[in-house]
């Protein structure tokens, strides 16, 4: 089965810190996504990634910014929390770019609050 | 994504058959009908994905009407683990842009299992 691995299952942080958020996939997946999800919201994609260095803006990338220096590993860094900014991150994975229909695995999502 | 309807909720017991509805009338030709859940405090999970024909797998099987204007999710013998909120949603089989990477879920239907 895949395994999607996210650092911290909750976390608290203050306003203004840096905050990094780690994910880490093991089934060599090309594509991994970030997203948050809030309720009444649903889920809303943040940037997403379709190899090692390369990234794309999703629906909601202001006040974020992200890196991929290895296949398996996408973090998430909020460059200035804020309040705004407490949800549940989720990251997710998926196989080759050209098959848009494979399915997304997701982490079990990162609880974050700032204070 | 094309948009889909499911009921808010539905109820069903342990060990019994569970028929999950999704109608999506405004499907296209190259729309795959996706279905995730998703467990309390856990990311959402794959569930299963078809095109016309049905589909089985070892979580649920995937009944799809004939015109696909809509489907059913069946969870052959539900158990309390099966208590999640249960999305249906459209995925785009044509290649395309960035925009068809991302999931999007609507309010999907919660599932309860009574034991």
């Amino acid at each position: 089965d895949v395994k999607v691995t996210q650092s911290s299952r909750y976390l608290v942080k203050r306003t203004g810190e840096k905050v990094f958020l780690e994910c880490v996939q093991d089934m060599d997946h090309e594509n991994m996504f970030w997203y948050r999800q809030d309720p009444g919201l649903g889920l809303r994609l943040i940037y997403f990634s379709y190899d090692v260095k390369m990234k794309e803006k999703g629906d909601i990338p202001e006040g974020y910014s992200v890196s991929r220096e290895k296949k398996e590993r996408f973090s998430l860094i909020l460059e200035s929390a804020s309040t705004n900014q407490t949800s549940m991150y989720l990251c997710a994975s998926s196989s080759p770019a050209g098959s848009l229909n494979q399915p997304q695995h997701f982490g079990d999502g990162t609880r974050l609050s700032i204070l | 994504d094309a948009k889909t309807t499911q009921p808010n909720s539905m109820e069903s017991n342990e060990e019994e058959p569970v028929h999950l509805p999704c109608n999506h009338s405004t499907i296209s030709g190259t729309d795959y009908i996706h279905w995730y859940r998703q467990l309390p405090s856990q990311g959402p999970e794959y569930v299963i994905h078809g095109l016309t024909s049905n589909v089985n797998n070892r979580m649920a099987s995937l009944a799809i009407a004939e015109d696909r204007k809509s489907s059913t999710l069946i969870l052959h013998r539900a158990t309390l683990r099966d208590a999640a909120v249960y999305y249906c949603i459209l995925r785009d089989g044509g290649l395309g842009g960035g925009s068809n990477y991302k999931l999007t879920f609507g309010k999907g239907t919660l599932l309860t299992v009574n034991p």
